[in-house]
């Protein structure tokens, strides 16, 4: 089945600090990816997505590229606010079963 | 748009006591559903993969017949933890994917979560 290595976290920055979060992934054929956010105390969200090779996913000032020949989604934002602060989670979508596979999560912290 | 709910979002029970959770998709239908449970800071795990009107998929080394899921609508799912045991206590969380509509291509929606203690 399909797995997905996230860095891992804390990931501590300062606001307005450049933000990279590293996401590989090994899959059957070419799945679509996804990030999801987790804030305190909310469930998931959709923060982004890329449905197949070179497509730029963005939302919120967020962005990832789907990168076919490395299998990766790295997440990216020029410039964090506080509010930022949450788990992210990289998914891609498992073709076959049509199910979601997460990443370990790797939690943001924006201090101001 | 696309809204899921669960209820009750925390419930605590006494050990080989059921508790049933609800998952409900507010403003579209879900022919699939999906439970995850989710350990305190580690990710989340697929347990079960619910279709309406027929049996659910279960993942490898999740009971079935403890975790009991019944998909009897479009917009609902309910997960049953039968006979619960501390160990069970965790925080379980559904999602629903859109039967329909091509902007949602592969996504789904997320409910809250529910927080399940077990004495």
């Amino acid at each position: 089945g399909d797995s997905v290595t996230q860095m891992e976290g804390p990931v501590t920055l300062s606001e307005e600090a450049f933000l990279t979060i590293n996401c590989t992934y090994t899959a059957t054929g070419y799945p679509s990816l996804f990030w999801y956010v987790q804030y305190p105390g909310e469930g998931l969200q959709l923060l982004l997505k890329a449905t197949k090779a070179d497509d730029k996913g963005s939302n919120k000032g967020f962005e990832a590229t789907y990168r076919k020949e490395t299998t990766s989604f790295h997440l990216e934002k020029g410039s964090v606010q506080v509010s930022d602060s949450a788990v992210y989670f990289c998914a891609p979508l498992d073709t076959g079963r049509r199910a979601l596979t997460f990443g370990s999560g790797t939690r943001l912290q924006v201090q101001p | 748009g696309a809204v899921v709910s669960q209820h009750p979002s925390w419930v605590i029970c006494k050990s080989g006591t059921s508790v049933k959770i609800e998952c409900r998709s507010l403003d579209f239908q879900a022919t699939t559903m999906f439970w995850y449970r989710q350990f305190p800071k580690q990710s989340l795990m697929l347990m079960a993969t619910s279709n309406e009107g027929s049996k659910a998929t279960y993942e490898q080394g999740v009971e079935k017949d403890k975790f009991l899921i019944n998909h009897a609508s479009l917009t609902l799912s309910t997960l049953t933890v039968t006979s619960a045991h501390p160990e069970d206590s965790s925080f379980y969380i559904c999602s629903a994917r859109p039967s329909s509509g091509l902007q949602y291509f592969g996504e789904q929606f997320f409910g809250p979560g529910t927080r399940l203690t077990v004495l």
